[in-house]
């Protein structure tokens, strides 16, 4: 199995542009979630999907931040505009059946916004 | 509020000794406490994890002892080796079969010299 599969591995930006971070998980897993991870505040889960369908996205910091999950083998996190302060890791992590037990993270998107 | 505090923030250790990683919880609904090993430029991996009606859970070197009175619980590395270096972060997981709102410590930085 190919793991949960992210891209890019990197991307920096200029602060007002538009940010697309993509995400694969394990076939056959049903719920997805988006973490973005800091320094100061670590791990944050910023929405959780199940079958598809957005459960809890009260993590997302703002407005500027949406995820949308197509099909049960892709989902987009999308910053727009990003501003400096997104500058993080951000970790899409898959599980099978519901819930966050035995989550599976992909190596992340290293995300600098200049 | 920090439902999980996780201390040291760093650690170092010599190879063959022991590595302890301490983590405190306040919710004493959780029921389901993992851990997870980072690698740099890695997503985290779970490591091992226990459930609160037993005290002590082992798989090979890695061990977790738990205390639910004190709410506590703990990592235990046995003949720490150079390659286990890497940040190590705990969580907790509330109850309910499809409960996903995992909460993690903010991690140990452990380096394990020769």
């Amino acid at each position: 199995d190919a793991g949960v599969i992210q891209s890019p591995r990197h991307e920096v930006t200029e602060m007002g542009q538009e940010v697309t971070l993509r995400c694969k998980p394990i076939s056959g897993h049903n719920s997805l979630f988006w973490y973005r991870q800091t320094m100061m505040r670590g791990l944050e889960l910023l929405i959780y999907f199940n079958n598809n369908v957005p459960i809890d996205d009260s993590g997302m910091p703002e407005d500027r931040f949406s995820a949308k999950m197509p099909n049960a083998s892709f989902s987009t996190l999308k910053i727009q505009p990003s501003e400096p302060r997104d500058s993080a890791v951000y970790f899409c992590a898959s599980s099978r059946g519901q819930g966050s037990e035995k989550l599976f993270f992909g190596s992340g998107t290293q995300l600098s916004v200049l | 509020q920090q439902q999980v505090k996780q201390s040291p923030q760093s650690l170092i250790v010599q190879k063959g000794g022991i590595s302890i990683i301490n983590c405190a919880y306040e919710n004493t609904a959780f029921d389901y406490f993992p851990w997870y090993q980072q690698f740099p430029g890695k997503g985290p991996a779970l490591l091992i994890a226990i459930r609160p009606d037993v005290s002590e859970k082992k798989e090979g070197r890695f061990t977790i002892s738990f205390n639910k009175s004190a709410k506590q619980f703990s990592l235990h590395i046995m003949d720490s080796q150079p390659g286990d270096s890497a940040t190590y972060f705990c969580a907790a997981n509330p109850p309910g079969a499809g409960s996903y709102q995992l909460t993690f410590g903010k991690g140990t930085k452990l380096s394990v010299i020769p």
